[in-house]
């Protein structure tokens, strides 16, 4: 089965700052990739999918991540880090029959 | 459109007790999925139905856990007895059906935080 690997379960930056999140994959095949948001107490949302219609995947919240074949890499980033977006992400790929494996997830905060 | 709704949001119990969590996924949706999240970690999947019939619960520990989904909407997951190792967040999802080759995005409810003691 397919898995994916989140590097850092926790990252700070501060407000205004690039977001980076690391999220590695390893699968022979392209896989379909996902991130998730989850706020305290909350379900998890969607981000953003990878579908293998363009590298460059634009999601919610105005983040985005690049699919990276060579470096079996699906990075989540964004410009620039709002105290909103503290929250924990989540990396998935998708097995046969639609099921999703996670990453064990990365807390972002954001310091003023 | 109205979301996942899931129930209870709370629950405490006492090892060797039973508790059974309701999820009711969006309308339409004919595949719902049962999640376990346990402290720290990413949600790992229990079980998969398809309308009502199961499309994977390999990783169901199938002595103490149980799922329905008799009508093919609602679903129930049961714990009985429970361990104190059962004690994490319990989120269900649902999608449009499976079809070969196509992804359907997974929607999720807010979950159901279980407490063993």
């Amino acid at each position: 089965a397919q898995s994916v690997t989140q590097l850092g379960s926790h990252v700070s930056v501060s407000e205004g700052a690039l977001v980076l999140l690391r999220c590695n994959y390893s699968s022979s095949v392209p896989p379909y990739l996902f991130w998730y948001v989850q706020y305290p107490n909350q379900g998890l949302q969607l981000l953003l999918k990878y579908t293998s219609a363009a590298t460059l995947v634009k999601g919610i919240n105005g983040f985005e991540a690049e699919f990276k074949k060579s470096e079996t890499s699906f990075h989540l980033t964004k410009p620039s880090a709002h105290m909103s977006d503290a929250a924990e992400y989540f990396c998935a790929v998708e097995n046969a029959g639609n099921m999703l494996t996670f990453g064990g997830g990365t807390r972002l905060m954001v310091k003023p | 459109e109205a979301g996942v709704a899931q129930s209870p949001r709370y629950k405490i119990i006492e090892k060797r007790q039973s508790v059974a969590f309701w999820c009711n996924p969006i309308s339409g949706h004919a595949t719902l999925y049962w999640y376990q999240q346990i402290l720290g970690q990413g949600p790992k999947l229990l079980i998969q139905f398809q309308n009502n019939g199961v499309v994977d619960d390999s990783q169901l520990p199938k002595d103490r856990f149980s799922a329905e989904r008799l009508k093919g909407v609602d679903s129930t997951l049961k714990i009985q007895p429970a361990k104190l190792e059962d004690s994490a967040v319990y989120l269900c999802a649902s999608s449009l059906v499976i079809s070969g080759g196509n992804q359907e995005t997974q929607y999720f409810g807010p979950g159901t935080r279980l407490l063993v003691l």
